[in-house]
């Protein structure tokens, strides 16, 4: 099992281009996750997947748009990139169990995206 | 207010010591609490989960949840200079109950 997989790795892009950050899943979990990590941030949630075929937003979801492609798969595309999405993106996901409120979320390695 | 709050630390231990992590959180609601170990460049990793009063040891580790006074906390026994890393604690958010809002993190250094 590979677990949560991300590509890419690392990514630096100009302001006003577009990418798709890739994320992958063999666990069959149910939810999977969009975090962003910066420095003195903690982790804050970009968008999330219940499960397969619904996204709901979280708490920075501004500029972002998600695709839940099937039960593996949830990407996170960046329409116009701006300097103030250089962070660290890291994609989770999550079985659920019978009462849907345990949640331990596994995560993938990351994507360092840098936008100047 | 942040929803979840932790001391960013860094909480410097001498090996062997007991460390002790601290993290208050606001939504009285909340009902699962985790806490994440993320190693400098790396991707967090659930150490423990709690989600009822009182303590819940796994190794040299013992988490401790006190929701009528809405802290959760992480004790690690006998620390080795391994355990240097930032500690996330991460309750259940407000925006869906299977989503997690974090802390910022406390950074702990266990000297040798």
């Amino acid at each position: 099992n590979a677990g949560v997989t991300q590509t890419p790795k690392f990514q630096v892009l100009k302001t006003g281009q577009s990418m798709t950050l890739q994320c992958a899943q063999d666990m069959n979990h149910n939810s999977m996750y969009w975090y962003r990590q910066d420095p003195g941030m903690g982790l804050r949630l970009i968008y999330y997947s219940a499960s397969e075929g619904t996204t709901d937003k979280g708490e920075v979801p501004n500029g972002y748009n998600v695709s839940r492609l099937n039960k593996r798969e949830f990407s996170l595309r960046l329409e116009s990139a701006a300097p103030s999405q250089t962070s660290v993106y890291f994609c989770a996901s999550s079985a659920v169990n019978a009462y849907g409120s345990y949640n331990e979320q596994f995560f993938g390695p990351g994507t360092r995206l840098t936008v100047l | 207010q942040k929803e979840v709050e932790q001391n960013s630390g860094p909480l410097s231990v001498p090996e062997g010591a007991i460390a002790s992590l601290n993290c208050t959180y606001s939504d009285r609601g909340s009902q699962s609490f985790f806490w994440y170990r993320q190693y400098s460049g790396k991707s967090p990793e659930l150490i423990m989960f709690i989600y009822s009063n009182g303590d819940k040891e796994d190794g040299r580790f013992t988490a401790q949840l006190n929701k009528a006074s809405q802290y959760v906390s992480l004790l690690i026994r006998d620390s080795q200079p391994s355990d240097s890393a930032t500690y996330l604690c991460a309750v259940t958010s407000k925006v869906g109950r299977r989503a997690l809002t974090f802390g910022s993190g406390t950074r702990l250094q266990v000297q040798p």
